[in-house]
């Protein structure tokens, strides 16, 4: 079955500064790829995602890149700012999975005044 | 509120106890899964639904976890026989077919 891997498992930036989180997927039928963000004691809530025939999205401060020969994609967020502080998690579907998603083991992000 | 909702927020229950946990999706939704997350990791499939049908259920959910989906609307999630490594967040989430899955607030189980 599917597995995911993220990398780091905590990063902290300074504000203003840039974030990069990266992720790598086992199932090569995997065709989508989302990014959750989890606030402490809140609910994951999707930020961004992409399909396997997509190689980069943007929306305003963040982006996803996705290269499907190496099965890595990263989400990186500019211009942090404190507010962004919370745990990001990447996730990947297997293309017969019903539509379930495997997540990685997150990394906590601390953006610092 | 028409997001994701799920009863009760918070379960304390004693180790051999059955507990029984509700979600009710987005009303449009009908695909309705169900994860387990424990602290400092990221949330794990548990069961899947469409409309009534479980379609799908991990080999993490032993024969004491059971899942039903009576009229395609709201789920049930009950554990038998609790034990201390049952305690997590239950969370449940909900989509349109091949959408983005959307989160309930959980269900935190504490087993003592």
């Amino acid at each position: 079955g599917e597995n995911v891997e993220q990398h780091p498992s905590t990063l902290s930036v300074q504000e203003g500064d840039s974030a990069v989180i990266k992720c790598t997927y086992s199932d090569s039928a995997s065709n989508y790829f989302p990014w959750y963000k989890q606030e402490l004691g809140k609910r994951p809530q999707l930020i961004i995602d992409i399909r396997s025939n997509v190689g980069e999205k943007k929306d305003q401060r963040i982006a996803v890149t996705l290269n499907k020969t190496a099965k890595h994609f990263s989400l990186h967020i500019t211009e942090t700012q404190p507010e962004d502080s919370a745990v990001y998690f990447c996730a990947a579907r297997p293309q017969t999975s019903y539509d379930k998603v495997i997540f990685g083991p997150g990394t906590s992000l601390s953006v610092i005044p | 509120d028409t997001g994701v909702s799920q009863d009760p927020r918070h379960k304390i229950t004693k180790r051999g106890q059955n507990v029984t946990f509700r979600c009710d999706p987005i009303s449009e939704h009908n695909r309705l899964y169900w994860y387990r997350q424990t602290l400092g990791q990221g949330p794990e499939f548990l069961t899947y639904f469409q409309n009534e049908a479980q379609l799908e259920k991990s080999r993490l959910l032993s024969d004491r976890f059971s899942a039903e989906r009576p009229k395609g609307s709201f789920s049930t999630l009950e554990i038998q026989r609790t034990e201390q490594g049952d305690s997590a967040m239950y969370l449940c989430a909900s989509s349109r077919p091949a959408g983005e899955q959307y989160f309930g607030p959980g269900t935190r189980l504490t087993v003592t």
